[in-house]
């Protein structure tokens, strides 16, 4: 079954450490999304890509990265972690026609302490 | 950039009651206009969409109504059930959706 799967589930990292949150899809989707969920503020889009190679920025991409290194692997890094990237981090695939629905992961939940 | 808004954050109505989720959006380009659902401690997953060229689109309990013109559409659910108990997410776009707030729906039994 089609899916995409995020790792690790939960995280934990220490202000100023560097955190990568994977993200792998066999939707055979040209498209990935990193989106963080924080309450009050529903999902936000911090980056995605076209495909392998391609990262673009999204509506908070400040302070994150973001690497497409193929069509079934999207990474998003935090070089240097803070309090405030608290949050649920969500990655997702689309085909990238405009019409169709995204497949999300179960989800990241990172706390920086 | 498009600017989301659902208005409602929460919402509660009667088992076997009707539930109306409304969404507005700032960019006419939008033409494709999804709903999704988030059950507690879980996922967003898909529940239903309407592309631009329509107006109405129904399945089974839900339908989803598009006003291009107020730049408006909205989730109808009909005879709720506990487990349409959820977040709802609208989410319009084209190839990049831009997620609304949510409205938490409760179905009080």
């Amino acid at each position: 079954e089609a899916a995409v799967t995020q790792s690790p589930r939960n995280k934990v990292a220490v202000t100023g450490g560097k955190v990568t949150l994977s993200c792998n899809q066999t939707n055979n989707h040209n498209n990935m999304y990193w989106y963080r969920q924080d309450t009050g503020h529903g999902l936000r889009l911090i980056h995605y890509s076209y495909g392998a190679g391609s990262t673009e920025k999204g509506d908070i991409p400040d302070g994150y990265k973001a690497s497409r290194p193929s069509q079934e692997n999207f990474s998003l890094i935090l070089e240097l972690a803070t309090p405030s990237q608290t949050s649920v981090y969500f990655c997702a695939s689309g085909d990238g026609t405009g019409h169709s629905d995204y497949t999300f992961g179960s989800g990241t939940r990172l706390l920086v302490i | 950039g498009e600017k989301v808004e659902q208005h409602e954050s929460t919402l509660s109505v009667r088992e076997g009651d009707s539930a109306v989720i409304n969404c507005t959006y700032t960019d006419t380009a939008s033409s494709y206009f999804p709903w999704y659902k988030q059950e507690a401690g879980k996922s967003l997953h898909f529940v239903i969409d309407i592309r631009s060229n329509v107006d109405r689109k129904q399945s089974q309990r839900l339908t989803v109504l598009l006003d291009k013109k107020a730049k408006r559409f909205s989730l109808h659910i009909t005879a709720t059930q506990p487990e349409d108990s959820a977040i709802y997410f609208c989410a319009p776009g084209g190839a990049k959706l831009t997620f609304g707030g949510g409205t938490r729906l409760t179905v009080r039994p």
